[in-house]
């Protein structure tokens, strides 16, 4: 059965306190990996793609790099505006998208 | 700004009622999806319409239907409301069938069922 499991669930960081979230997955024919940060009460705002083993793509202070079990989000030196819901979501070979269920970041001053 | 649009962005309704939801994609977008997130239960898919045809279908109940209008548009349409059927539902687009495209979430409508 396809899954997406996310660690931690939640993440208290200084501001300038490097981090990395975890998003480890299970599914068939992986057509592709997706990072999304909501804010309460908002809408998932899409942050990357990632499609093959080996991938890694940057945005800011976020780099994304995927495995062929697991996808990491490395934040570096972040900053409170960070401070959100990070999302993973994956889809399989029928296209069936699967989210897992976050991690709540809290960047503190 | 995503580029889409769901109205209403608040809906409080009873036990046993209909309510239907309005999703307007980006421009240019043609596949349209629609997602409930309760607290519990994180981001669920519901199902997605591709050019007015239904495309794929998740977790989504007999007592709720949607559809796609020839301009795009996508209602999602919720009967015999629950007290469980409160929560988030997003509606999200992309351009591709396929959706190795990334996809674009809307604001959302709150639903509450007292």
């Amino acid at each position: 059965e396809d899954q997406v499991t996310q660690s931690p669930e939640a993440l208290r960081l200084q501001e300038g306190e490097s981090s990395s979230l975890n998003c480890s997955y299970t599914v068939s024919g992986l057509r592709g990996l997706f990072w999304y940060r909501q804010d309460p009460g908002k809408g998932p705002e899409f942050l990357f793609t990632l499609y093959s083993a080996g991938e890694e793509k940057e945005k800011e202070r976020l780099k994304a790099t995927l495995t062929k079990k697991e996808s990491f989000l490395h934040i570096t030196a972040p900053k409170p505006e960070d401070s959100a819901t990070y999302l993973c979501a994956v889809k399989d070979g029928a296209n069936n998208l699967f989210f897992g269920t976050g991690t709540r970041l809290t960047v503190i001053p | 700004d995503s580029g889409v649009t769901q109205t209403p962005k608040h809906l409080i309704t009873a036990t046993g009622q209909r309510v239907t939801l309005r999703c307007s994609p980006r421009s240019g977008d043609l596949s349209v999806y629609w997602y409930q997130q309760s607290l519990d239960q994180g981001l669920q898919f519901l199902i997605q319409y591709y050019n007015g045809e239904e495309r794929a279908k998740g977790n989504i109940l007999e007592r709720f239907s949607a559809q796609q209008f020839p301009d795009l548009h996508s209602e999602l349409n919720l009967s015999s409301l629950e007290l469980g059927d409160s929560a988030l539902y997003f509606c999200a687009s992309s351009v591709a069938l396929s959706g190795d495209q990334s996809q674009y979430f809307g604001p959302g409508t709150r639903l509450t069922v007292l």
